[in-house]
C-alpha cells in the first residue's frame, strides 16, 4: 500500500515570493506522482504529474516540482506567487499498474499575503 | 476539452433516505472512480469500476453503497440509506488506461449535506 504526507496543513505566503510545498510518500513498489489543486468551491484540477523520465517536471500556473527516488519526495515549488494561488494542494500517489487509483495526503491550504 | 460532468451541485437529503450522484465521465475512458471528502479532510478513495464492474473498493465502500453504469455515458453512486456521516463532497473521476495518459480526470463534485 501506498502512502503520502504532507507535513504542512497551512502555509502562508507574501505574493511575489517564492514557495514550496512539501510532499513525502511511501511505497514499496515503483510510483506515479501527481499534484491536484483545488480552489474554493471547485473541484480537483491536474497541476503537474511525474510520470517516469526526468525528475524535474513542470506543470500550468508556473508551478514544478521535482521528484527525488532517495528522498520519497516530490515537492512542488513556484519562484513568485499570486493572488490567484491561494487554493488546497493535494499531493497523490499511485502504481502503474492494477486500476491506478490515487492515494491523497491531507492537504496544504496555501494562503497569498498581499 | 473534454470533461468529467457531475449532477447535481449540491443536493441536501434527509437521513435514512436514497440518493443517487450522477457522472458522465470522458467517453473514451474506461476506468471510473468515485472519491469523496469530508469537510476539511483529505480525499478518499470509495471505488473503482472497469469493464462494467466493480474493480476495487475501500472499506467505507460498505452495503449502503452501490455504483452503476447503467447507459454507457452514466457513472452512478447511490448511497441507501443515508447517514449524518455521508455529508461530503462526492467527486466522480475518469481515466484512460493507457500509459501515456495516466491521470485521473475529476469532475467539479457533489456536495452531499444529510440533515
Amino acid at each position: 500500500a501506498q502512502s503520502v504526507t504532507q507535513l504542512d496543513s497551512q502555509v502562508p505566503v507574501f505574493e511575489e515570493a517564492p514557495v514550496e510545498l512539501r510532499c513525502n510518500y511511501s511505497s514499496s513498489v515503483s510510483v506515479y506522482l501527481f499534484w491536484y489543486v483545488q480552489y474554493p468551491n471547485q473541484g480537483l484540477q491536474l497541476l503537474l504529474k511525474y510520470l517516469s523520465g526526468s525528475t524535474l517536471v513542470k506543470g500550468i500556473n508556473g508551478f514544478e516540482a521535482e521528484f527525488n527516488k532517495s528522498q520519497t519526495s516530490f515537492h512542488l515549488r513556484k519562484p513568485s506567487v499570486h493572488i490567484s494561488d491561494t487554493a488546497e494542494y493535494f499531493c497523490a500517489v499511485t502504481t502503474p499498474f492494477g486500476n491506478e487509483k490515487l492515494t491523497f495526503g491531507t492537504g496544504t491550504r496555501l494562503t497569498i499575503i498581499p | 476539452e473534454p470533461e468529467v460532468t457531475q449532477t447535481p451541485s449540491h443536493q441536501v437529503t434527509q437521513m435514512g433516505q436514497e440518493v443517487i450522484l450522477r457522472c458522465v465521465p470522458i467517453s473514451n475512458h474506461l476506468y471510473f472512480y468515485w472519491y469523496r471528502q469530508i469537510l476539511g479532510q483529505k480525499v478518499e478513495f470509495l471505488v473503482s469500476f472497469y469493464n462494467n464492474e466493480i474493480s476495487e473498493k475501500s472499506e467505507i465502500f460498505d452495503d449502503q453503497f452501490s455504483v452503476e453504469r447503467p447507459d454507457g455515458s452514466n457513472f452512478t453512486l447511490k448511497i441507501r440509506s443515508t447517514k449524518l456521516e455521508d455529508s461530503a463532497m462526492y467527486f466522480c473521476a475518469s481515466r484512460n488506461p493507457g500509459r501515456a495518459n495516466t491521470e485521473a480526470f475529476f469532475g467539479q463534485g457533489t456536495r452531499l449535506t444529510v440533515v
